[in-house]
């Protein structure tokens, strides 16, 4: 399996506080992403990036930040938490040197915002 | 953006083969098919992919068309442990490509 790791695993936390998941790899890949999942829409992309500092918004971005200062770190910041952000939240990464798009999963943060 | 089409859910039994096709009519010349897999409670895991006529693992095989506005996932003598969902991606990969993964295809194995 690709190291991919996510921290929190599961998270608590109360409408408004500000909330930050963490994305690590090992694989020294180019792209990450983060994506949510939820009952009935399957996965949506939030944010990726394709490179340190070189981020862009997928299809779901509004009320999510990211950052990447590292190649191996990618963070997901929810600036003020609301309970529609509720979700299973999913890192991937890839290296689409191939051409195709493989991506690697991490295994997910459950977030639950009262 | 390459949009794609499969079925919502799928019923099979152990032993059989399963066949999930996915529609791509818009797909790009350089895009790429490709099938992830996703237990429940796990993120999707990449089982296949190809770019045009059949390619095979040791997990399943991928057959497209010469027109590559289609792609069948096919799954070989299915198990109860193959109950997941799948999803069929189209796409190049990097650039600006953003990948899509839409609901997938529920497939459920029954004893």
């Amino acid at each position: 399996d690709a190291g991919i790791t996510q921290s929190p695993r599961h998270k608590v936390t109360e409408t408004g506080t500000p909330v930050t998941l963490r994305c690590h790899q090992t694989e020294n890949h180019r792209y990450m992403y983060w994506y949510r999942q939820d009952p009935g829409h399957g996965l949506r992309l939030i944010h990726y990036s394709y490179g340190v500092k070189d981020t862009d918004k997928g299809e779901v971005s509004d009320g999510y930040s990211v950052s990447r200062s590292k190649t191996e770190d990618f963070l997901l910041t929810l600036e003020s938490a609301t309970s529609s952000q509720t979700s299973v939240y999913f890192c991937a990464i890839s290296d689409p040197r191939g051409g195709g798009d493989t991506q690697y999963f991490g295994p997910g943060t459950r977030l639950t915002v009262l | 953006l390459a949009k794609t089409t499969q079925p919502i859910s799928m019923d099979s039994y152990e032993g059989q083969e399963v066949n999930i096709t996915c529609s791509h009519n818009n797909i790009a010349t350089n895009d790429y098919i490709t099938w992830y897999q996703q237990f429940p409670s796990q993120g999707p895991r990449f089982i296949i992919q190809g770019y045009k006529t059949k390619v095979t693992n040791e997990v399943a095989s991928l057959f497209i068309p010469a027109d590559r506005k289609s792609s069948t996932l096919s799954l070989p003598r299915v198990s109860l442990s193959d109950t997941a969902v799948y999803y069929c991606l189209v796409g190049r990969g990097g650039g600006s490509y953003i990948p899509t993964f839409g609901r997938g295809t529920s497939l459920i194995v029954h004893p």
